[in-house]
């Protein structure tokens, strides 16, 4: 069973489209992330959820919204996609002092 | 300067060789992680570190707390091998936020 799962693979849309990425953990983590790798390859996080608690990284738009409809589950909804949001997002999950368990990447190329 | 800092940033081995890579961190952390980057994309967490030394066949990565560095080790280098390997650190302050260095491409030629 995939401990981390993301959906999908690969998401090609046009500017201005709203689309979303879904996320889901079956390892009982309580804290699930979402990160942007640029094209530099640098990873930067842009969300973290932690039983309830939502942690912001200032510098992500706010047409980027987190959903949590449960501990198991971290949704990533874009807003009027723009070309600089091209990237390859990746979910991840852990549980205190435990390791990352990361998703295999979303690559969304706006068009 | 980065507070996480990776070297070298492009390394091209032949097989066989004893591979190092070295991470330095300037913030006080509670964890510092080794990860690697397949070709492909996907990521997989390597060790978790707070102390000590770890082995996992023939990955091996130390940390010293007091000089805020940790290397990772490959034995016995492989073609398979090749990846990026990216360190990361957990900010004391921010339980979690990881702080990512920007990565080491390793190659390992046959």
């Amino acid at each position: 069973d995939t401990a981390v799962s993301q959906t999908p693979k690969y998401l090609v849309t046009q500017m201005g489209n709203d689309k979303s990425i879904k996320c889901e953990q079956n390892l009982g983590h309580d804290t699930m992330y979402w990160y942007k790798q640029d094209s530099k390859k640098f990873l930067k996080i842009m969300f973290s959820y932690n039983n309830k608690e939502l942690i912001i990284n200032e510098t992500v738009p706010n047409r980027f919204s987190p959903k949590s409809p449960d501990k198991a589950h971290l949704n990533l909804h874009i807003n009027s996609l723009e070309l600089g949001d091209s990237a390859v997002y990746f979910c991840a999950s852990s549980r205190d002092s435990h390791g990352y368990t990361f998703g295999s990447g979303t690559r969304l190329t706006v068009v | 300067k980065n507070e996480v800092e990776q070297s070298p940033q492009n390394l091209t081995a032949q097989e066989g060789e004893f591979i190092t890579i070295n991470c330095s961190y300037s913030v006080g952390i509670s964890a510092l992680h080794w990860l690697q980057q397949h070709p492909g994309g996907g990521i997989v967490s390597l060790f978790m570190l707070s102390s000590g030394k770890k082995k996992h066949g023939r990955l091996i990565a130390t940390i010293n707390i007091q000089e805020k560095h940790s290397s990772l080790h490959i034995t016995a280098s492989h073609p398979r091998d090749s990846a990026v390997y990216i360190c990361a650190v957990r900010n004391m302050d921010s339980n979690y936020q990881l702080i990512w260095g920007a990565g080491t491409k390793l190659i390992i030629k046959p």
